[in-house]
């Protein structure tokens, strides 16, 4: 069935440093890819999504490109600062309508 | 534009007693999804309400959970009687259907805890 894979966490890293959280999916069809991140006691937000191989998705400082040859949804900052300090969830968006979210990857920025 | 809007933000019971949760969505989102979000993990569907219609229910355990959705706007998620094991976060999130890539939208969550 449809699942979303991600790196375990906690991630720590030092105030501008390089980001990276894999994610890989298993789907059929051509499912549309999301990152949420959740802040301490907080709901998810959107971070950015992308809904086709090849599309890349931004905001933030953040990006990840929709990789079909790999599955692949990795998200990427350049230069993390300590409010990026929060949970991030991959998730995936079937053809059905169905969200399936990963586990999550904590991230810890100190100064 | 007011999100997604959930209440109570907390709550403390003692298992047995029966809990609910009331859902408010963004405006025109037909698609209405109740998620519970253990400590450390990420959210599973419990349930999703397409208008007033429950379409995909296949992960609520119907022996203690319902859900409702009169008029296909509002929701509630009920649980009676409550568990130890039903303490997590349950999330309200909408959408509008034909939005492409069915992006969708959270409410900040009801803590429940069950003691």
């Amino acid at each position: 069935g449809d699942s979303v894979t991600q790196m375990e966490g906690p991630v720590t890293l030092s105030e501008e440093a390089f980001l990276t959280i894999n994610c890989t999916y298993t789907a059929t069809g051509y499912p549309s890819l999301f990152w949420y991140v959740q802040y301490p006691g907080e709901g998810l937000q959107l971070l950015l999504k992308a809904t086709k191989a090849d599309d890349k998705g931004s905001n933030k400082g953040f990006e990840a490109t929709y990789r079909k040859e790999t599955t692949s949804f990795h998200l990427e900052k350049g230069s993390v600062q300590v409010s990026d300090s929060a949970v991030y969830f991959c998730a995936l968006g079937t053809s059905y309508d169905k969200v399936i979210f990963g586990p999550g990857t904590s991230l810890s920025v100190i100064p | 534009e007011a999100g997604v809007v959930q209440s109570p933000r907390y709550k403390i019971i003692e298992k047995k007693q029966p809990v609910a949760f009331w859902c408010n969505p963004i405006s025109g989102h037909n698609t209405l999804y109740w998620y519970r979000q253990n400590l450390g993990q990420g959210p599973e569907l419990l349930i999703r309400y397409e208008n007033e219609e429950a379409v995909d229910d296949s992960q609520l355990p119907k022996d203690r959970f319902s859900a409702e959705r009169l008029k296909g706007v509002d929701s509630t998620l009920k649980i009676q009687p409550a568990e130890l094991g039903d303490s997590a976060v349950y999330l309200c999130a909408s959408s509008w259907t034909v939005d492409s890539g069915n992006t969708i939208y959270f409410g900040e969550g009801s803590w429940l805890t069950v003691v």
